[in-house]
């Protein structure tokens, strides 16, 4: 079945320090793959996606460059910042799951000042 | 554009209680789904609804857990009786056909059973 594997946490960097969460995927088909952010007291919330192969999503100065051929959808940020903190999750969705979307455990990261 | 509500925030109960929560999707999202999240794992799919029929439930404990979503808008989840490995936060999200399966979340309810 469907399953994402991501990095265990927590991770714990300094502001302005570069950041990459690893995460890989097995899947029958060809999944949309989602990061997903989890701020404290607060429900998740898209941060970026990929539906095909060599697709970069972004946003908020976060990357995520879909790799088919290492079944790999890790998050990169340049320059964290303090805000950041939060839980992040990888997820997919694949029509041979019949679009459930399977999540991964998540990572939690620190941000210090 | 108001985002998914829920209801209670937080809850706590003793085992063997019952306890509902309540969901309101984003206006016009015909796909709502209950989660369930326990401490330091990353959401389990419950349930989900295809405007007011059911999609997925293989992971809903049917002998204690029920969902209902009249009219296709708002639903329901209850938990009766409650167990102990019942605490967790249940999240409702909603997406709409076409978004690739995005998924808008609640803030959700956290339930401590004691």
């Amino acid at each position: 079945g469907n399953s994402v594997t991501q990095m265990e946490g927590p991770v714990t960097l300094s502001e302005e320090a570069f950041l990459t969460i690893n995460c890989t995927y097995t899947a029958t088909g060809y999944p949309s793959l989602f990061w997903y952010v989890q701020y404290p007291g607060e429900g998740l919330q898209l941060l970026l996606k990929a539906t095909k192969a060599d697709d970069k999503g972004s946003n908020k100065g976060f990357e995520a460059t879909y790799r088919k051929e290492t079944t790999s959808f890790h998050l990169e940020k340049g320059s964290v910042q303090v805000s950041d903190s939060a839980v992040y999750f990888c997820a997919l969705s694949d029509v041979g799951g019949g679009f459930k979307t399977i999540f991964g455990a998540g990572t939690r990261l620190f941000v210090k000042a | 554009e108001a985002g998914v509500a829920q209801s209670p925030r937080y809850k706590i109960i003793e085992k063997r209680q019952s306890v509902a929560f309540w969901c309101n999707p984003i206006s016009g999202h015909a796909t709502l789904y209950w989660y369930q999240q326990i401490l330091g794992q990353g959401p389990k799919l419950l349930i989900q609804f295809q405007n007011n029929g059911v999609v997925d439930d293989s992971q809903l404990p049917k002998d204690r857990f029920s969902a209902e979503r009249l009219k296709g808008v708002d639903s329901t989840l209850k938990i009766q009786p409650a167990k102990l490995e019942d605490s967790a936060v249940y999240l409702c999200a909603s997406s709409s056909p076409g978004q690739y399966n995005e998924q808008f979340f609640g803030p959700g309810t956290r339930l401590t059973v004691l």
